[in-house]
């Protein structure tokens, strides 16, 4: 079965620091994978969505950046931490074909200080 | 493009009562459509979906949805909550992409 995990799982960071947060997922092959973040009290806002290495597509013009080194690995990186970073970060995967359900890893919590 | 409303921000429901959460959606193509659980400080759970033919579909934990396409809606049902049913509840489109809904709070009482 298909398992994702995400780490850290929370994060005290200080302003103007960098970011750097790590999702993989096991159990399938070239998934679609996503980057979403959750505001405290709000729904999910898509960050970025890759369908392949190298592919990433960005929804939101932000502080944030993201990569996908080998298939099955996603990162959520910064420069430089903004307190409106803080969030609870979301990745979720996809089957290639017939991708229309996702699903979610446990999150990581970063508070921005 | 798609969207979602989810029209409850907030239910509260005591033991054991059914609870109904509303969604409704618009979209100018066929959509997919999904129900998930977040508990505090977990991920998203998948709690069911409608891809296709059977307009009632039954997820776990005892939940159920009714997709109407006329009305555009995906309202969630459970006839006895249980006290872990306290979470966060998204109703989700697809689409083009997967839009989601603000959320809705339900806080089971005893």
């Amino acid at each position: 079965s298909q398992t994702i995990h995400q780490w850290p799982a929370t994060l005290v960071q200080p302003v103007g620091s960098p970011l750097s947060l790590e999702c993989t997922v096991e159990g399938t092959s070239n998934p679609n994978l996503y980057w979403y973040r959750q505001a405290a009290g709000r729904g999910l806002q898509l960050l970025f969505y890759s369908v392949g290495i190298g592919q990433i597509s960005s929804e939101v013009p932000q502080n944030l950046s993201a990569s996908r080194p080998q298939d099955r690995q996603f990162i959520l990186s910064s420069k430089k931490l903004l307190l409106s970073d803080s969030g609870f970060y979301l990745c979720a995967w996809s089957p290639l074909s017939g991708g229309e359900t996702q699903y979610f890893g446990p999150g990581t919590r970063l508070l921005v200080l | 493009a798609q969207s979602v409303t989810q029209l409850d921000s907030q239910v509260p429901v005591f033991e054991e009562a059914p609870v109904e959460l509303r969604c409704n959606y618009s979209s100018s193509v066929s959509v997919y459509l999904f129900w998930y659980v977040q508990y505090p400080n977990q991920g998203l759970q998948l709690l069911l979906k409608y891809l296709s033919g059977s307009t009632l579909v039954k997820g776990i934990n005892g939940f159920e949805a009714e997709f109407n396409k006329s009305q555009t809606s995906f309202h969630l049902r459970k006839p006895s909550v249980h006290i872990s049913d306290t979470a966060e509840y998204f109703c989700a489109v697809s689409g083009d992409k997967l839009s989601f809904g603000a959320g809705t709070t339900v806080t089971v009482r005893a």
